[in-house]
């Protein structure tokens, strides 16, 4: 089975500070996936990324940044935490979306930023 | 432009009733169609999919079948547990486009 791991479940941060979500999976998948989901908005894509040192914006990336120094890792970051990013962030990888691979999911982060 | 559309719950059952969740869909291409289950406190978890039209997809007694003609996926199952209570999403990708298009879910509470 593949398997998705985020680094932390609950994260509590303080306005300002730079936050690291780290996201490892470990089935040689070439594509990852960064989401945010809040009540009522459903998941909203914030960066992806097809290759490694590759990436490209989603939806909402604004106030993000991410980084695939390597295949397996997708880290996302937040330069400066505000509390309107405060949420449930979902990390995916699949393997080939030419040709409809499913998302695989890790178990998410709850981050707080008070 | 390609989005996904389901019904808006919450929907609360008894247990052994019969579940329809509907989900339409708009896309560019064709697309491959997926159902995606949140239970609490966890990521979200491939249920079924469905890569082209009239396939039907099917998992611990969940079924979805890619309907073309109506630009359909309905999840169902026919008699639903209360291990069955979560969230459930309706996706889409299409085969020419780059991101998935998820449906903002549909809760699931079954009472015994």
């Amino acid at each position: 089975d593949v398997k998705v791991t985020q680094s932390s479940r609950y994260l509590v941060k303080r306005t300002g500070e730079k936050v690291f979500l780290e996201c490892v999976q470990d089935m040689d998948h070439e594509n990852m996936f960064w989401y945010r989901q809040d009540p009522g908005l459903g998941l909203r894509l914030i960066y992806f990324s097809y290759d490694v040192k590759m990436k490209e914006k989603g939806d909402i990336p604004e106030g993000y940044s991410v980084s695939r120094e390597k295949k397996e890792r997708f880290s996302l970051i937040l330069e400066s935490a505000s509390t309107n990013q405060t949420s449930m962030y979902l990390c995916a990888s699949s393997f080939d979306r030419a040709r409809g691979s499913p998302l695989h999911f890790g178990n998410g982060t709850r981050l707080t930023v008070t | 432009g390609n989005s996904v559309t389901q019904m808006e719950g919450p929907v609360t059952l008894s247990e052994e009733a019969f579940l329809t969740i509907n989900c339409t869909y708009t896309a560019t291409g064709y697309p491959s169609l997926f159902w995606y289950v949140q239970y609490p406190g966890e990521g979200l978890q491939l249920l079924l999919k469905a890569t082209k039209a009239d396939d039907k997809g099917s998992n611990k007694g969940f079924e979805a079948t890619y309907r073309k003609e109506t630009t359909s996926f309905h999840l169902e199952k026919g008699s639903v547990q209360v291990s069955d209570s979560a969230v459930y999403f309706c996706a889409l990708i299409s085969n020419t486009g780059n991101q998935f298009y998820f449906g903002t879910g549909t809760s699931l509470t079954v009472i015994p």
